[in-house]
């Protein structure tokens, strides 16, 4: 079984701050894990992944996110907010490692709706 | 562009009313899936096909029929909706079953009157 909790559904900060997106997971298995962005009227688009390899990850747009297993989290951050990054992020978990009939179906969490003040 | 694309982008419809919403991708991918995005609940998986077969029928209501006529292309074929059935109606492809990726098309927004 497998699990995504958003901790915030609504995120707001300034141009030029920091971000974090909070996200724990709940798997029975070696997880891998996403963060997936939805610009209005968009469809989503996968910021970054981490499938076993190292636990810091880098994906698209300056955003990065680190598996720590012993928290059971892979929070999203970004140093500097931009106007752009506006939108809803969602945290993915898949059963791709769990061996048997899984087939990588994706758990997404309820979303974290970012907004960026100018 | 993500390489999937979904048609139409917006729909309204009766609940006696059958329409089909229509998915393809250019990706070369073989398994492909349509999810449910409703207003303040995470995605719901629907279908799942891998090479045209359906490995998937995640407790949907028989008024959603899929078809997947080829790799490239899945439908929704909605007949006798109720309002509820309202949302955006995504579908994804990835190179196989088990691939840690999907690709998503930007949906189709259906509202039931």
């Amino acid at each position: 079984a497998q699990s995504v909790t958003q901790l915030d559904s609504h995120v707001s900060v300034s141009e030029g701050t920091p971000v974090l997106l909070r996200c724990n997971y709940s798997s029975s298995y070696s997880p891998s894990l996403f963060w997936y962005v939805q610009h209005p009227n968009k469809g989503l688009q996968l910021l970054l992944k981490y499938t076993s390899a190292a636990t810091l990850v880098k994906g698209i747009n300056g955003f990065e996110a680190e598996f720590k297993k012993s928290e059971t989290s892979f929070h999203l951050t970004k140093p500097s907010a931009h106007m752009s990054d506006a939108a809803e992020y969602f945290c993915v978990v898949s059963d791709a490692n769990a061996g048997g009939t899984s087939y990588g179906k994706l758990t997404f969490g309820q979303g974290t709706i970012l907004t960026v003040h100018p | 562009e993500t390489g999937v694309t979904q048609t139409p982008r917006h729909l309204v419809m009766g609940m006696t009313n059958k329409k089909s919403l229509k998915c393809e991708q250019h990706l070369g991918h073989n398994a492909m899936y349509w999810y449910k995005q409703s207003a303040k609940k995470p995605l719901e998986l629907m279908f799942v096909y891998s090479l045209e077969e359906r490995v998937e029928n995640n407790s949907v209501p028989s008024r959603f029929s899929p078809e997947c006529p080829n790799s490239s292309h899945l439908f929704l074929h909605l007949h006798t909706l109720q309002p509820e059935d309202s949302a955006l109606y995504l579908c994804a492809s990835s190179p196989n079953l088990g691939s840690y990726e999907q690709y998503f098309g930007p949906g189709t927004r259906l509202t039931v009157t």
